[in-house]
């Protein structure tokens, strides 16, 4: 059964540095892999997805790293911002089957301090 | 698109009650999800749909949950009767084949007294 795990579970940071956020995966074989973003009291919102094929994914000032191998992906946020603050959650989709089932990690509660 | 769309947004009821959450996905999106996010498990997935067909209903908890989509633009999550043990914000999600990525609603906080 696969289980996603995001260590910490919350981070709090000064504006301007460079984030690392953390997602693993004990079940290599996997479709793609999200982060998605969620705002208090509001729905998820898709940031990057990476397919099982692809080692990286960029957008803007976000960059996803995957390594399937190990089991582990990494979401890297550069110069952080206020508005970044939100909860961050990862999820896998497994291969085969055909399922379109997401497994989601309990998320990382980023607070950037102005 | 206004996106998906999710009724009520907030639902206090007591146990025992019925409890209807409904769902409006975006429009050409032909797979529909219903998750459930707690603050002890998480996000889990309970039903999703491809084309108005339940495909895998294994993560609905008990027979007190139930799932409908009776076309391509209206879905429903019920709960009957409802327990303490529910309340917990109930997402609701839809793609289209053709993008990864399934697009959320904003949810629906239940409370169940």
């Amino acid at each position: 059964k696969q289980e996603v795990t995001q260590i910490p579970a919350a981070l709090s940071v000064p504006e301007g540095e460079n984030l690392v956020l953390n997602c693993s995966f004990t079940d290599s074989a996997i479709y793609n892999l999200q982060w998605f973003r969620q705002d208090p009291g509001k729905g998820l919102t898709s940031l990057l997805l990476i397919q099982s094929s692809q080692r990286e994914q960029t957008s803007g000032r976000l960059n996803a790293s995957l390594d399937k191998s190990s089991g582990r992906s990494t979401l890297y946020i550069a110069a952080s911002q206020p508005g970044d603050s939100a909860t961050y959650l990862c999820a896998v989709m497994d291969l085969g089957g055909g399922s379109e089932k997401l497994v989601f990690g309990k998320g990382m509660k980023l607070t950037v301090n102005p | 698109d206004a996106g998906v769309i999710q009724s009520p947004r907030h639902e206090v009821t007591e146990m025992g009650q019925e409890v209807t959450l409904r769902c409006k996905p975006i429009s050409g999106h032909d797979y529909l999800f219903w998750y459930r996010q707690t603050m002890m498990r998480g996000l889990e997935l309970l039903i999703y749909f491809n084309n108005n067909v339940p495909i895998d209903d294994s993560g609905m908890p008990e027979d007190r949950f139930s799932a409908k989509m009776p076309n391509a633009s209206f879905s429903t999550l019920k709960i009957q009767p409802s327990e303490p043990r529910d309340s917990a914000v109930y997402f609701c999600a839809s793609k289209t084949v053709l993008l990864g990525t399934q697009y959320f609603g904003p949810g629906t906080r239940l409370l169940v007294l």
